[in-house]
């Protein structure tokens, strides 16, 4: 089955700065590869998706990259504020139902 | 009420008891995942039902049974927990194709504590 691997498991940056979060998949059959944002206490919420037809793609601060080849996709966030302190989870889902997802980093943003 | 709903948002229980978690999702989605949030682990699936048929069972205890009776209800029936069952249960639900999906609707969870 799929494999994902989420790195870092936690991240610190100054507000401002920009954050990055790899993760890679082992299923050269998965095609979608979503990012969610879960904040403490709170459910998970997507923040940004990207199908396997597409090398990247951004919504304001938010962008995601993904390399086929190499099976990784980060999720990229520029001028960073202390609202985006959160956990950070990937996922990948091959064709099915299962989504697999990465153990998470939490990211915090320090003002 | 839109999105996912999940009740209780809480239950405290003991090892003895029987109680049942329920979900339900207002998207018309053909999907529904029951996970298991531990603390500081990632996600792990439980179970995912597809059109109310069971497609996969992640070596889940036979202590948790769910129940599919519709595409928008989704059950997990508990009995004879343990302490270590102690966790956020989060129901989700998405739109499913043989080709791929798109992306999972999370409800906000049921907090459970086993004592």
């Amino acid at each position: 089955g799929e494999n994902v691997e989420q790195h870092p498991s936690t991240l610190s940056v100054q507000e401002g700065d920009s954050a990055v979060i790899k993760c890679t998949y082992s299923d050269s059959a998965s095609n979608y590869f979503p990012w969610y944002k879960q904040e403490l206490g709170k459910r998970p919420q997507l923040i940004i998706d990207i199908r396997s037809n597409v090398g990247e793609k951004k919504d304001q601060r938010i962008a995601v990259t993904l390399n086929k080849t190499a099976k990784h996709f980060s999720l990229h966030i520029t001028e960073t504020q202390p609202e985006d302190s959160a956990v950070y989870f990937c996922a990948a889902q091959p064709p099915g139902n299962q989504f697999y997802f990465g153990t998470g980093t939490s990211l915090t943003v320090i003002p | 009420e839109t999105g996912v709903t999940q009740t209780p948002r809480h239950l405290v229980m003991g090892m003895t008891n029987k109680k049942s978690l329920k979900c339900e999702q207002h998207l018309g989605h053909n999907a529904m995942y029951w996970y298991k949030q531990s603390a500081k682990k990632p996600l792990e699936l439980m179970f995912v039902y597809n059109f109310k048929e069971q497609t996969e069972n992640n070596s889940v205890p036979s202590r948790f049974s769910p129940e599919c009776p519709n595409s928008s209800h989704l059950f997990l029936h508990l009995h004879t927990l343990q302490p270590e069952d102690s966790a956020l249960y989060l129901c989700a639900s998405s739109q499913q194709y043989t080709t791929g999906g798109y992306e999972q609707y999370f409800g906000p969870g049921t907090r459970l504590t086993v004592t």
